[in-house]
């Protein structure tokens, strides 16, 4: 069945530094590839998404690139912020899933910057 | 635009007592999603209602159930609570689109926790 998998945390980085959040997938055909972000004690919001391979999602400073022959969709920002730590997590839609549609998860990578 | 709601924000029950949780989507959206986020698990798909009728369910046992009302907010319903329905409950909308997965703009949740 179609499944994310998503880089363990949590991940703690300095102010400004460089961040990668690893998140690859399996699924028959194209699915769309979303990012989300949580930030403490609230729900989840759209960070960016993708919707067909080589489509670059971008929002905030992050982005994340879509790319079939890896199936990845990694999460990149090149200089984070305190503002930045939250639960981050990526996950797809299955296309034409009809009635089966649902959007499927990782279990989330929590970030931690410190100033 | 007004986002999704979620009430209410927090619930405390005791085991077998009923929870009723309460969500409404976006204005023109028509599909309503729920998730459980419990501590560890990451997010579980629930159900998925659209256009009043339950269209997908997640591996979730009976006592979990819900109705999509004509206005398309919805309600979920918890009977005979388990310590373990202990967790968040994200409420998610979108729009329908028969082929395609729309994406799900999610509310604050409710944090239901089971004494």
């Amino acid at each position: 069945g179609n499944s994310v998998t998503q880089m363990e945390g949590p991940v703690t980085l300095s102010e400004e530094a460089f961040l990668t959040i690893n998140c690859t997938y399996t699924a028959t055909g194209y699915p769309s590839l979303f990012w989300y972000v949580q930030y403490p004690g609230e729900g989840l919001q759209l960070l960016l998404k993708a919707t067909k391979a080589d489509d670059k999602g971008s929002n905030k400073g992050f982005e994340a690139t879509y790319r079939k022959e890896t199936t990845s969709f990694h999460l990149e920002k090149g200089s984070v912020q305190v503002s930045d730590s939250a639960v981050y997590f990526c996950a797809l839609s299955e296309p034409y899933a009809g009635n089966n549609r649902k959007l499927i998860w990782g279990l989330g990578t929590s970030l931690a910057v410190n100033p | 635009e007004a986002g999704v709601t979620q009430s209410p924000t927090h619930l405390i029950k005791t085991r077998g007592q009923q929870a009723t949780l309460r969500c409404s989507p976006i204005s023109g959206h028509t599909s309503v999603y729920w998730y459980q986020q419990a501590l560890g698990l990451g997010l579980q798909f629930l159900l998925w209602y659209d256009e009043g009728e339950e269209r997908n369910r997640g591996n979730f046992p009976p006592r979990f159930s819900g109705r999509q009302f004509p206005n398309y907010s919805s309600e979920l319903n918890v009977n005979a609570l388990e310590l373990e329905d202990s967790a968040l409950y994200l409420c998610a909308s979108s729009y329908t689109d028969r082929g395609s997965q729309e994406t799900q703009y999610f509310g604050p949740g409710t944090r239901l926790l089971v004494l």
